[in-house]
């Protein structure tokens, strides 16, 4: 199942301009991971923040988190045409920690336009 | 590292033939999982593996799926017989155990069409 729900589904925009994704979940989780998918690839994984932070950078990336809203963004600053992809949030459970698989959004796509 | 590979890339098939896919993990990742994708469903987690032992099926979706993982180099997902619905892009990932094993790393996927 779904756990993760990107808003928007898809967002287009010109290079050089900031692209925000967010993500919300369902239940109580042990961490959250933003991955990127190029058109016919494999999924990349960018960045993840654990449920006891709040904000995490790297690069022109820059990840929230607030658990009490169950929700997350993905700020992408000045973007570049190579940003066009699909971007997922997946969950990983607190319930069991034992448990190593993650629950993926459905995505957003992202398009930049030069 | 080459990373996570997957064959084959492209697979069409006819309905009722069996498919075989495989994927090799990342050296020393003792975490595997098998993904489907579509437009309809999203990603969908099948199965995934622990050090070779099947950890959770819950999510393959009829008998007609089975994975196998007869050792740490290797692994299988097979279809028997395919039917049409079951065109998809099909990833396998691995991960390691860690601090920040929860980060996985996919293959490019395997096509698959069942006509």
């Amino acid at each position: 199942s779904q756990q993760g729900e990107e808003d928007p589904q898809a967002l287009s925009i010109q290079e050089g301009e900031n692209a925000t994704m967010n993500c919300s979940y369902k239940t109580s989780i042990n961490n959250l991971q933003w991955y990127r998918q190029n058109s016919g690839r494999g999924l990349v994984h960018l960045i993840l923040i654990r449920s006891n932070e709040r904000e995490k950078h790297s690069g022109r990336l820059r990840v929230t988190l607030d658990t009490s809203k169950k929700s997350s963004s993905l700020l992408i600053t000045a973007s570049r045409a190579a940003d066009t992809a699909s971007y997922f949030c997946a969950t990983a459970s607190r319930k069991d920690t034992g448990r190593r698989a993650l629950t993926f959004g459905s995505g957003t796509r992202l398009q930049v336009q030069p | 590292d080459a990373g996570v590979i997957q064959s084959p890339r492209h697979e069409v098939t006819e309905m009722g033939q069996e498919v075989t896919l495989r994927c090799k993990p990342i050296s020393g990742h003792d975490y595997l999982f098998w993904y489907r994708q579509t437009m309809m469903r999203g990603l969908e987690l099948l199965i995934y593996f622990n050090n070779n032992v099947p950890i959770d099926d819950s999510g393959m979706p009829e008998d007609r799926f089975s994975a196998k993982m007869p050792n740490a180099s290797f692994s299988t997902l097979k279809i028997q017989p395919s039917e049409p619905r079951d065109s998809a892009v099909y990833f396998c990932a691995s991960s390691l155990t860690g601090f920040s094993s929860y980060e996985q790393y996919f293959g490019p996927g395997t096509r698959l069409t069942v006509t």
